[in-house]
């Protein structure tokens, strides 16, 4: 399997632009985590899904965020309009709930975006 | 609620010296424990996990043992290499629930 795959890698752009974040998770994995790292706050947990569902959005820092699951392969993360204080690095996650074990999380390598 | 506490970074160790890096937790009954790592310019990846008191986690060296009596994870290393250079995260997994919480992180710089 390919891992978690990302998309773009890098992004730069200006303050108030659209910015869409992109995500493939592991085939079969039912969760989806989205996570913001910064040096200031360090790693946050953003939103995560199951089967597709928003199950927990409490980390989402306000309404310009937004992140859907179309399908069980593809999730994006939306920020309009992007702010400055939005630059970070943006991680997907996912993870197996069946089978019990400790359901590791999977991470893609991240997306570092910049805003001018 | 559940939260993760770690030593601060960054942590500087000459190759083959031994590391520790605390980490303790608080968290109402039993939740899994883990250390993740990253590596520059990568995502997390699990380094090794204890899933019930008195577990002791193991990984390419790294040893780390679920103390419920003083609610730590302490992973230690008998000694380090310059590409053991990362940043470390402890974080926990209540059960009943799939959200994790990380800790905020400690980067290690190994020096050859």
């Amino acid at each position: 399997d390919a891992g978690v795959i990302q998309s773009p890698r890098h992004e730069v752009t200006e303050m108030g632009q659209e910015v869409t974040l992109r995500c493939k998770p592991i085939s079969g994995h039912d969760y989806l985590f989205w996570y913001r790292q910064t040096m200031m706050r360090g790693l946050e947990l953003l939103i995560y899904f199951n089967n597709n569902v928003p199950i927990d959005d409490s980390g989402m820092p306000e309404d310009r965020f937004s992140a859907k699951m179309p399908n069980a392969s593809f999730s994006t993360l939306k920020i309009q309009p992007s702010e400055p204080r939005d630059s970070a690095v943006y991680f997907c996650a996912s993870s197996l709930s069946a089978g019990g074990g400790y359901n590791e999380q999977f991470f893609g390598p991240g997306t570092r975006l910049t805003v001018l | 609620g559940n939260s993760v506490t770690q030593m601060e970074g960054p942590v500087t160790l000459s190759e083959e010296a031994f590391l520790t890096i605390n980490c303790t937790y608080t968290a109402t009954g039993y939740p899994s424990l883990f250390w993740y790592v990253q590596y520059p310019g990568e995502g997390l990846q699990l380094l090794l996990k204890a899933t019930k008191a008195d577990d002791k986690g193991s990984n390419k060296g790294f040893e780390a043992t679920y103390r419920k009596e003083t609610t730590s994870f302490h992973l230690e290393k008998g000694s380090v290499q310059v590409s053991d250079s990362a940043v470390y995260f402890c974080a926990l997994r209540h059960s009943g629930t799939y959200k994790y919480i990380f800790g905020t992180g400690t980067r290690l710089k190994v020096l050859a």
